[in-house]
């Protein structure tokens, strides 16, 4: 079983759509999870860190549930250029040295 | 603003050469990392640095080498290439507080045939 698990998807979803994503984790010492984004042959990028109190930036959000070990990423109103692949991040401590684990990543496609 | 430089961008191996991946950072982190990308497989940690001087496996090391130079490089090698090791690797680094963002290279597409 892979330490971060991720929906690979396609979704393809009509531009105007709202659009959810869920991560689960099975490292229960991970301490700080993260969204990334990767658009077409490019490198990732950070989209937004994941809090237990859950973080908004404008039309995303973000949660984070560790009882049940997932993160969760909600895009509202979605636009043609959010299509991309959006990777799940778990840092996980490992005798005090930060680990970052990728999932798969899910891939989304907006129609216009 | 360089951030994190990797070199070459693109190299294709035949099967037994060998190659040795540049990453530089000029950020100052502590923290720097070797992924490899796959089709359905997402990124793969190879092996990463909490610091100048330290290097731990990540979860596919076999077949690569990696080298600390300073807390500025961490260089990836192969040392034997084989096809299998055909992907597109990507250098990270971040600090190595929790919750601070880790910072990509381009990535290097290498092709062995």
């Amino acid at each position: 079983r892979k330490e971060v698990e991720q929906d690979p998807g396609p979704f393809n979803v009509p531009e105007g759509a709202t659009v959810a994503f869920n991560c689960t984790y099975s490292n229960s010492a991970s301490q700080s999870f993260f969204w990334y984004r990767q658009d077409c042959r490019k490198e990732p990028k950070l989209l937004m860190s994941v809090y237990s109190s859950g973080n908004e930036d404008g039309r995303f959000t973000a949660q984070l549930n560790r009882a049940s070990q997932y993160i969760s990423l909600l895009i509202r109103d979605s636009k043609l250029s959010d299509s991309a692949t959006y990777l799940c991040v778990a840092s996980g401590s490992n005798f005090g040295n930060e680990k970052l684990t990728f999932g798969t990543g899910t891939r989304l496609t907006i129609i216009p | 603003n360089a951030g994190v430089t990797q070199t070459p961008k693109f190299q294709v191996l035949k099967t037994g050469q060998s190659m040795t991946l540049q990453c530089a950072q000029d950020m100052n982190h502590n923290s720097m990392y070797w992924y490899r990308q796959d089709p359905g497989m997402g990124l793969r940690l190879i092996y990463y640095s909490a610091s100048e001087g330290t290097t731990d496996k990540g979860e596919v090391p076999n077949g690569y080498n990696v080298s600390r130079l300073n807390k500025r490089e961490f260089s990836l090698r192969l040392e034997s290439a084989a096809p299998s090791q055909t992907s597109v690797y990507f250098c990270a680094s971040s600090e190595r507080d929790r919750n601070t963002e880790a910072f990509f290279g381009q990535g290097t597409r290498l092709t062995v045939v």
